[in-house]
């Protein structure tokens, strides 16, 4: 399993863009890369998916730099809802999917 | 939207007793797994089940842990003896391949051992 590393808090304020960067130097040629947000006493939920270059969805966007060895998930114009713990995973067809520390995002007003 | 189901979301129970923890998942997955995450900490893998046997388990699924699928819709979670570290949120989630990369979580579980 490939390992990640993300900054442990991030705070950001309404309206902001906010990126968070996820380090994955051992990424396996067939690893995708995937984003979970989880609130307080909530499941993780997903939030996006990708394997190379960038991908957008209604929630966020993911960028992958060509070496896939990190990735960045954008969230646009932040609202205090999206105060949460954000998961970086890395993995392909593995039942074990093990979560890291994730990334705390303060919004603040 | 579909959506996994779990049932208690909140169980009290003293140390020592039998736990079993219900979840209904997305009728079509066919990857089930249970996840805890104690207070404040991260979430940790507990198991993962397909093709009605366990695929891959971590060093907490202990001998006191057991996973079933009793008939085609409910997966339950089953502690025989409760410890104090026992107390945690317990999240089951499904998958409808294994290389999606989605897990669909319950709202989870809250266990509380006295």
């Amino acid at each position: 399993l490939a390992k990640t590393t993300q900054p442990i808090s991030m705070d950001s304020y309404e309206g902001q863009e906010v990126n968070i960067t996820c380090s994955h130097n051992n990424i396996a040629t067939n690893d995708y890369i995937t984003w979970y947000q989880q609130f307080p006493s909530q499941g993780p939920r997903f939030i996006i998916q990708g394997y190379k270059t960038k991908v957008t969805n209604e929630v966020a966007s993911l960028f992958i730099p060509a070496d896939r060895k990190s990735s960045t998930l954008s969230l646009p114009r932040v609202s205090l809802s999206d105060t949460a713990v954000y998961y970086c995973l890395v993995r392909y067809r593995d039942d074990k999917i093990i979560f890291g520390k994730g990334t705390r995002l303060h919004i603040l007003p | 939207e579909p959506e996994v189901t779990q049932t208690p979301s909140h169980q009290v129970t003293q140390m020592g007793q039998e736990v079993i923890l219900r979840c209904v998942p997305i009728s079509n997955h066919l990857y089930f797994y249970w996840y805890r995450q104690i207070l404040g900490q991260k979430v940790e893998f507990l198991v993962s089940f397909y093709n009605n046997e366990i695929s891959e388990k971590s060093e907490i699924f202990d001998d006191q842990f057991s996973v079933e699928r009793p008939d085609g819709s409910n997966f339950t979670l089953k502690i025989r003896s409760t410890k104090l570290e026992d107390s945690a949120m317990y999240f089951c989630a499904s998958s409808e391949a294994l290389d999606t990369g989605e897990l669909f979580f319950g709202e989870g579980s809250r266990l509380t051992v006295l």
